[in-house]
């Protein structure tokens, strides 16, 4: 499986825009870019994914570059309810469409 | 969407005995996983449960430690045999309706264990 690159942890205001980055260098032209995020005492949730093209839904958009070596996940406005460890995931289809969690980003937001 | 419950939420068990977790789906899933996740970690798969043939089991995992039963499309059960406190984890069931690079994984709440 392609591996990513999550910085340890991130801090963040409330209120103010969140920028979440992934490195994924060895990405294949066939892997999708999904993010997760789990709250405290929770199992994870969707946040959003995608292959090539910036995409926006109600939680967050995700930034992909030209090359797709690299992404970025942002929060417009970090709630209090936002501190959670984001995930990173490359799919693929070679493995039976697993998902594989890597360390993540632990997100801390301050009042 | 799915929702996802496990049975039991939490269990504090004796060492060498055997605990079997419960994952039931409000809806017919195509794909059914089991994770692990010790304690400050992250998410590590266990196993695919597959329907009505042998789990997939990952690196690191064995079917004699980790038996799987996927009898039906909507539940499936994980055991954990002849416990030891290294077992002491979140247990999460996890399913996706269509089994596609797309697709999104829907997380139960968790099965927290603790063996002493």
């Amino acid at each position: 499986d392609a591996k990513t690159t999550q910085p340890n942890s991130m801090e963040s205001n409330e209120e103010e825009p969140v920028h979440l980055p992934c490195n994924h260098s060895t990405i294949s032209g066939t892997d999708y870019i999904h993010w997760y995020r789990q709250l405290p005492s929770q199992g994870p949730e969707y946040v959003i994914h995608g292959l090539t093209s910036n995409v926006n839904n109600r939680m967050a958009s995700l930034a992909i570059a030209e090359d797709r070596k690299s992404s970025t996940l942002i929060l417009h406005r970090a709630t209090l309810r936002d501190a959670a460890v984001y995930y990173c995931i490359l799919r693929d289809n070679t493995g039976g469409f697993k998902t594989i969690f890597g360390a993540g980003t632990r997100l801390f937001v301050k009042a | 969407s799915a929702v996802i419950s496990q049975k039991p939420s939490r269990d504090i068990c004796q060492r060498g005995t055997s605990l079997t977790i419960q994952c039931q789906v409000d809806s017919q899933v195509t794909m059914m996983f089991w994770y692990r996740q010790q304690p400050g970690q992250s998410l590590t798969l266990i196993a695919t449960a597959n329907q009505g043939s042998e789990a997939t089991y990952e690196s690191g995992f064995v079917i004699d430690k980790f038996p799987i039963s996927r009898p039906n499309l909507t539940f499936s059960t994980l055991t954990v045999s002849n416990m030891s406190p290294e077992d002491s984890s979140i247990y999460l069931c996890s399913v996706e309706t269509s089994g596609t690079s797309t697709d999104t994984q829907y997380f139960g709440p968790g099965t927290r264990l603790t063996v002493l």
